[in-house]
């Protein structure tokens, strides 16, 4: 069964970066891609890019460019979300799924990033 | 961006009800559009795709239709283990944008 599995919970400062892994099994690892969706507390659903994990073309969210690098290692079929200059607003809940920028059917269990001073 | 506008934001109804969540895109959109159930503390769960699909292993009380910009999902018969919230996504354009939810909860 297709599985995807998060890193543990962070706790970082504001300025800060952290890197977020997603290792996925069940399938080939190649033939989809991977998004990264984040949940602020309370909040809803923000779409944060994509890469192919076939050629590693990415496209991230305009509001993230130049903070976000998403990238693979197809030797372990892991995925990594970096985000950089870490602030408040960017707590939240990550989470990957296999996506083909169409429909994400299957998720990671999600990670929590809180960043705080 | 393509903004997706979810009504209701909260619906309370009871056990066997027929549920009805609307979403409408900014543009259209055809089909390419899913909809998504997330449990508390949970990941969202992909139920229906291209609109009208419903994703395997997932109960036919569930539904989804229309095209352009205009959809609905529903729940035909509500069971209890139906609460979450929902969300509709399209993928039309990039970036793929979220409606903003539609909290359901047993009356």
């Amino acid at each position: 069964q297709v599985q995807l599995v998060q890193s543990g919970a962070e706790v970082k400062k504001p300025g800060a970066s952290v890197k977020v892994s997603c290792k996925a099994s069940g399938y080939t690892f190649t033939s989809y891609g991977i998004s990264w969706v984040r949940q602020a507390p309370g909040q809803g659903l923000e779409w944060m890019g994509w890469i192919s994990a076939y050629n590693g073309n990415t496209n991230y969210a305009q509001k993230l460019q130049g903070r976000v690098t998403m990238t693979t290692d197809t030797s372990t079929s892991t995925a990594y979300m970096e985000l950089r200059s870490l602030r408040s607003d960017d707590t939240a809940v990550y989470y990957c799924a296999r996506d083909l920028l169409a429909a994400a059917d299957n998720w990671g269990q999600g990670t929590l990033v809180t960043v705080s001073s | 961006d393509i903004q997706m506008t979810q009504s209701p934001s909260s619906l309370s109804a009871s056990v066997g009800d027929r549920v009805t969540i609307t979403c409408q895109a900014s543009q259209d959109i055809s089909n390419y559009l899913n909809w998504y159930q997330q449990k508390p503390g949970k990941a969202p769960k992909l139920l229906i795709y291209d609109a009208s699909n419903l994703e395997t292993g997932v109960p036919s009380r569930f539904s989804g239709s229309g095209s352009g910009t205009d959809f609905t999902f529903t729940i035909s018969s509500l069971q209890p283990e139906d609460i979450a919230t929902y969300y509709c996504q399209q993928y039309d354009n990039l970036p793929p944008t979220f409606g903003q939810g539609t909290k359901l909860e047993i009356k």
